[in-house]
């Protein structure tokens, strides 16, 4: 059973555009949600996180929104660079963050200059 | 700040032989430590949670007696990799937390390359 769900699994957006990436959970315990950046053959960068109390967190050009009554969470990268061509993976956990990861299946992002 | 660090970053051995991958975190102090696993283009899965002082706990299907887990200080935990064949072949990846506060986000290292031969 997948326990988070990710779409799309590869997007191309022009440069300055926005990137927007989704992901939808089953498991209710779920309280804390982060999304990694991982480019290849490096471990996942913490890009920004997100409680299921709030329903928008901004970090830079970095904004998740959440959607507590619909289980689901997306992730808006906005102006898209060049350099943020990479893998993108949602995330969720029980204990505050406490507990291990559940990953999705990750969005391989490729931004056109 | 927050930085974990694995070693070695890439090893390969012929099978049969045993591997140890180091985890540790550089500036913080962390009582649980996470292994995971992560195959070509695929996404990250959850091994084992690492208790400093204490047993690790397996997620399910993952054996206990091949995936060796020793947590000995706040700043190390390690994976050893037991008679190892090519399907363990593999990138292991280790996260870990700061203690002691509650929502803190989990830091990855960079990884190990595992090839097995």
């Amino acid at each position: 059973q997948q326990q988070v769900k990710q779409s799309p699994q590869s997007l191309i957006v022009q440069k300055g555009g926005i990137s927007i990436i989704n992901c939808a959970y089953e498991n209710t315990a779920f309280d804390y949600f982060p999304w990694y950046q991982q480019f290849p053959g490096k471990g996942p960068a913490l890009l920004i996180a997100i409680r299921p109390d709030v329903s928008e967190k901004k970090e830079g050009r970095f904004t998740i929104s959440f959607n507590k009554s619909a289980k689901q969470f997306s992730l808006h990268i906005m102006d898209s660079q060049p350099g943020d061509s990479a893998t993108y993976f949602c995330a969720a956990t029980s204990g505050g963050g406490a507990d291990g990861l559940t990953f999705g299946k990750g969005t391989h992002l490729i931004i056109q200059p | 700040g927050a930085v974990v660090s694995q070693h070695p970053s890439w090893v390969i051995c012929k099978s049969g032989t045993s591997v140890k991958i180091e985890c540790r975190s550089l500036d913080f102090q962390a009582t649980t430590m996470f292994w995971y696993r992560q195959f070509p283009k695929q996404s990250l899965m959850l091994m084992a949670t690492s208790n400093e002082g204490s047993k690790a706990t397996y997620e399910q299907g993952v054996e206990k007696d091949k995936f060796l887990i020793n947590h000995a200080s706040l700043t190390l935990s390690t994976l050893t990799v037991t008679s190892a064949h090519p399907e363990d072949s593999s990138f292991y990846i280790c996260s870990a937390s700061a203690s002691g506060t509650e929502n803190q986000p989990q830091h990855f290292g960079d990884g190990t390359r595992l090839s097995i031969l």
